[in-house]
């Protein structure tokens, strides 16, 4: 069984430009979530989805960040515009049922994102 | 609000030597708590978690963590460490409810010395 995946592994882009980060879960998951990592601090929640609806939006920086998840399945983070505070590592994970304590949530390897 | 801190961003021990990551949480609820582990160029991997059920908690690649509520603590440890075990760990939390967000500290790297 295929774990979760994202792409780009890695994205450099100057500030301003616009950049979008693909996550597709673990097949039949339907909770995703985006975490980010920026440099020396701790990984902290952006968004939750439950299919491809949006459960839990609390911790999106502001409006320059747009997450979707079409259908359920894959779901996209874009940044626009990009600003160099944004750079960190974006990690996506899915788990089945989101029920905390019952239910694992499997992580992605990462985006790396740097804004230059 | 929830917090997690992870006392020390870096640890190094000798290999056979005890290993003990240190994690303490505050939540106003009863929390889960989690240990996840991450290699170079891979995802977080869960090690273990608790879930108010036994306080001591065995994980994979024979670590485990014990939860002392009075101490607010979810200490990691592992009695004999191995070169493999160099990594970053992650204590995290999530509260005792539906919204499965979690809440991490700021990560230990570990170190194994031959």
């Amino acid at each position: 069984e295929a774990g979760v995946t994202q792409f780009p592994s890695h994205s450099v882009i100057e500030k301003g430009q616009t950049v979008t980060l693909r996550c597709d879960p673990i097949s039949g998951h339907d909770n995703l979530y985006w975490y980010r990592r920026v440099m020396g601090k701790e990984i902290k929640f952006l968004l939750h989805f439950v299919k491809e609806s949006k459960q839990d939006e609390s911790g999106m920086p502001n409006n320059r960040f747009l997450a979707e998840r079409t259908g359920g399945t894959y779901s996209t983070l874009k940044v626009q515009p990009a600003e160099l505070e944004d750079s960190g590592v974006y990690f996506c994970a899915s788990s089945q049922r989101g029920a905390p304590g019952l239910d694992e949530q499997y992580f992605g390897p990462g985006t790396r994102l740097t804004v230059t | 609000a929830q917090s997690v801190t992870q006392l020390g961003s870096h640890v190094s021990v000798s290999e056979g030597a005890l290993v003990l990551l240190r994690c303490n949480y505050s939540s106003s609820v009863p929390p889960y708590l989690f240990w996840y582990v991450q290699y170079p160029n891979q995802g977080l991997q869960l090690l273990l978690k608790y879930t108010s059920a036994a306080t001591l908690v065995k994980g994979i690649n024979g670590f485990e963590a014990e939860f002392k509520k009075s101490e607010t603590s979810f200490h990691l440890t592992k009695p004999s460490a191995h070169m493999s075990d160099a990594a970053e760990y992650f204590c995290a939390v999530s509260k005792n409810n539906a919204g499965n967000m979690l809440t991490f500290g700021g990560g230990t790297r570990l170190m194994v010395k031959p």
